[in-house]
C-alpha cells in the first residue's frame, strides 16, 4: 500500500517561498508513475499544480508555471514543491498524490490514485 | 485549456435516492482521460471512477460513470449515508490535469 506524507512550514510570509516535501512509502518513487501536487483553498475546489517523473521531467499548470518548481530526491524516496512570490491567494491545503496511468488495450487511463492527508499552508505576515 | 463545468452545484437528496451528477467539458475530452473523485470534509479526495466508466479498486457498484465527448455523468444508484460528500470530475489533456468546481451532495 503506497502512502504519501506532506511536510513543511504551515506559515509563510507574503512574497516568500512556500516549500513542501512529500515522503513516499510502500513503493518506489522510481516506479513507472508520475508524482503530483494539488492544492485546495479553504472552502474551494481542487487545483492541480504540477507533476514530476523520477527522471526529473516535469509538467506544470500553466497558470502557476512561472512560480513553481517540483523536484525529486530518489535517494530519500521523496519529491518537493517550491512556490515563489506567494500571496494570500496561495493559502490552501496542499496535497501530494501519485499520478498513475493504467494501460489496457492500447489505451492509457491517467488518474490520481494515492493521496497524502494534506497540509494547510497559510500565507500571512 | 479545457474547462470543466459541474451541475448542479448542490444536490439535496435523501438516503436511498438516486443521484445524477453532470460534468460538461468546454471541448471534447477523451473518455480515457475523465475521472471522478469523492471528497469528505477534512479528507483527501478519493478516486471513484477512471476512464469515464471504470470503477477504482474497492468502489461499490452503486457508483457508475458514463458519457463521452463533452458530457459525462456520475450516478449513485442508491445513496448511502456515507455518500454525502463533494464530487469532482477531472480531465487530463495537454500534459495537465484540470478539475471541475465540484457538486455537493447533501442530506435533504
Amino acid at each position: 500500500q503506497v502512502q504519501l506524507q506532506e511536510s513543511g512550514p504551515g506559515l509563510v510570509k507574503p512574497s516568500g517561498t512556500l516549500s513542501l516535501t512529500c515522503a513516499v512509502s510502500g513503493g518506489s518513487i522510481s516506479s513507472s508513475n508520475w508524482w503530483s501536487w494539488v492544492r485546495q483553498p479553504p472552502g474551494k475546489g481542487l487545483e492541480w499544480i504540477g507533476e514530476i517523473y523520477h527522471s526529473g521531467s516535469t509538467n506544470y499548470n500553466p497558470s502557476l508555471k512561472s512560480r513553481v518548481t517540483i523536484s525529486v530526491d530518489k535517494s530519500k524516496n521523496q519529491f518537493s514543491l517550491k512556490l515563489s512570490s506567494v500571496t494570500a491567494a496561495d493559502t490552501a491545503v496542499y496535497y501530494c498524490a501519485r499520478t498513475h496511468t493504467y494501460y489496457y488495450d492500447s489505451s492509457g487511463y491517467p488518474y490520481l490514485d494515492y493521496w497524502g492527508q494534506g497540509t494547510l499552508v497559510t500565507v500571512s505576515s | 485549456e479545457i474547462v470543466l463545468t459541474q451541475s448542479p452545484g448542490t444536490l439535496s437528496l435523501s438516503p436511498g435516492e438516486r443521484a445524477t451528477l453532470s460534468c460538461r467539458a468546454s471541448q471534447s475530452v477523451s473518455s480515457s482521460y475523465l475521472a471522478w473523485y469523492q471528497q469528505k470534509p477534512g479528507q483527501a479526495p478519493r478516486l471513484l471512477i477512471y476512464g469515464a466508466s471504470s470503477r477504482a479498486t474497492g468502489i461499490p457498484d452503486r457508483f457508475s460513470g458514463s458519457g463521452s465527448g463533452t458530457d459525462f455523468t456520475l450516478t449513485i444508484s442508491r445513496l448511502e449515508p456515507e455518500d454525502f460528500a463533494v464530487y469532482y470530475c477531472q480531465q487530463y489533456g495537454s500534459s495537465q490535469f484540470t478539475f471541475g468546481p465540484g457538486t455537493k451532495v447533501d442530506i435533504k
